[in-house]
């Protein structure tokens, strides 16, 4: 059974960071590209971040570039999405999710249940 | 960046009707059109990929079509358990950009 579980969300001040986990089994990790979704309070589903199968390849939204960073371990079976400078409109659900293929077709198969980041002070 | 526009934002329907919504992407994106329908508290769940094969365990009534810039999503006869948020995303080229959802919620 393929699982997606997420942690590392907390309550974090403006300008701070937080480094995202993602733990994966169930599915040959190196074989498929990752992602990050989020979804703030009374907003739609927005995307933020992919990697590669190894990682070579990353992308990002335009809203977070330059201040989050995404990574992955294949021999943890492991996704990370390291956050900075944070502001309060990075609030959100934060959610993994593999990719049905190793390239963009396909969409995203599994998600996991998401990590709450509120940014406050 | 490729712009996903859905339409209508929100819709009110009833058990049995058949339900359409559309999605319209800024630039020719193929068929790398996806489906999601998000429940409050749940995670999204991929109905619908590459425009039209509907993913494994996803019921019959759940259709897709298009191609280019012009997709739709088809839901035959609603159940109850159909009253979500529905997103289209493309996967052509990164940002995989999301529609800005669509409410279905009962009449």
């Amino acid at each position: 059974e393929v699982q997606l579980v997420e942690s590392g969300g907390v309550v974090v001040q403006p300008g701070g960071s937080l480094r995202l986990s993602c733990a994966a089994s169930g599915f040959i990790f190196d074989d498929y590209m990752l992602h990050w979704v989020r979804h703030a309070p009374g907003k739609g589903l927005e995307w933020v971040s992919l990697i590669s199968w190894n990682g070579d390849i990353t992308y990002y939204s335009d809203f977070v570039k330059g201040r989050f960073t995404i990574s992955r371990d294949n021999s943890q079976n492991s996704l990370y999405l390291h956050m900075t400078s944070l502001r309060t409109e990075d609030t959100a659900l934060y959610y993994c999710a593999k990719g049905l293929s190793s390239s963009g077709w396909g969409g995203y198969d599994y998600w996991g249940q998401g990590t709450q980041v509120t940014v406050s002070s | 960046d490729i712009q996903m526009t859905q339409s209508p934002s929100s819709l009110s329907a009833s058990v049995g009707d058949r339900v359409t919504i559309a999605c319209r992407a800024g630039q020719s994106i193929s068929r790398y059109l996806n489906w999601y329908q998000h429940k409050p508290g749940k995670a999204p769940k991929l109905l619908i990929y590459g425009a039209s094969t509907v993913q494994s365990g996803v019921p019959s009534r759940f259709s897709g079509s298009g191609s280019g810039t012009d997709f739709t999503l088809t839901i035959s006869r609603l159940q109850p358990e159909d009253f979500a948020t529905y997103y289209c995303q493309q996967s052509y080229s990164p940002p995989h950009t999301f529609g800005q959802g669509t409410k279905l919620d009962i009449k």
